[in-house]
């Protein structure tokens, strides 16, 4: 039979723009999470990360906004260049003094020139 | 610092075979973690390790797939014999001890793509 792969969410920008990826984690007892973005052919990498204490991080051109009411995650990127076009994961921690972390199905950001 | 290295990067088999995956985490790193990536499934945990003793092989499918990590700076993933449902990247990612002051992040290897005919 056919086989279905992953449906990965899709968001288009033009350059400039800025993007907002939402992630929605689920374990309420998560203390860390972490944004990844993977270009074709190469690793997941490290882009921002924030622990449960706080409720906003930023880094350059990027901001990771945390909020645990709603158990919800999202990545700001400003000024979209085309490079930045990728596949984005959130991923959380959820057993403190545990490494293992859980990974979300990602979202794919189009950038335009 | 040369990042997390693996090794081949590309391996394509025929089924029956034996595929063996290399990996070198970041020097310094207690954590070990091997995953794989399909457009089915995503990114999947296979199995992690804390100063080279597995932890958690939950992830691992079956009894085909075996990891070893005979020292700080090297681990194996081997598959024997491979099947084609096999067939994804693997990748390896490595991190310090979980620590408050410091980022917790996993690095990435740049991937092992896994073709068995």
């Amino acid at each position: 039979g056919e086989s279905v792969g992953l449906h990965l969410p899709t968001l288009s920008v033009q350059e400039g723009d800025n993007s907002i990826i939402n992630c929605a984690y689920s374990n309420s007892a998560s203390d860390y999470f972490i944004w990844y973005k993977q270009e074709s052919g190469k690793g997941p990498q490290f882009i921002i990360d924030i622990r449960s204490n706080m409720d906003k991080r930023q880094g350059q051109r990027v901001t990771v906004l945390l909020n645990k009411t709603v158990k919800h995650l999202s990545l700001q990127i400003a000024a979209t260049q085309p490079g930045d076009s990728a596949v984005y994961f959130c991923a959380e921690r959820g057993d403190t003094g545990f490494q293992k972390l859980v990974f979300g199905t990602g979202t794919r950001l189009l950038v335009s020139p | 610092d040369a990042g997390v290295i693996q090794s081949p990067r590309h391996e394509v088999t025929e089924m029956g075979q034996e595929v063996t995956l290399r990996c070198k985490p970041i020097s310094g790193h207690d954590y070990l973690f091997w995953y794989r990536q399909t457009m089915m499934r995503g990114l999947e945990l296979l199995i992690y390790f804390n100063n080279n003793v597995p932890i958690d092989d939950s992830g691992m499918p079956e009894d085909r797939f075996s990891a070893k990590m005979p020292n700080a700076s090297f681990s194996t993933l081997k598959i024997q014999p491979s099947e084609p449902r096999d067939s994804a990247v693997y990748f390896c990612a490595s991190t310090y001890p979980p620590d408050n002051l410091s980022t917790d992040t996993q690095y990435f290897g740049p991937g092992t793509r896994l073709t068995v005919l």
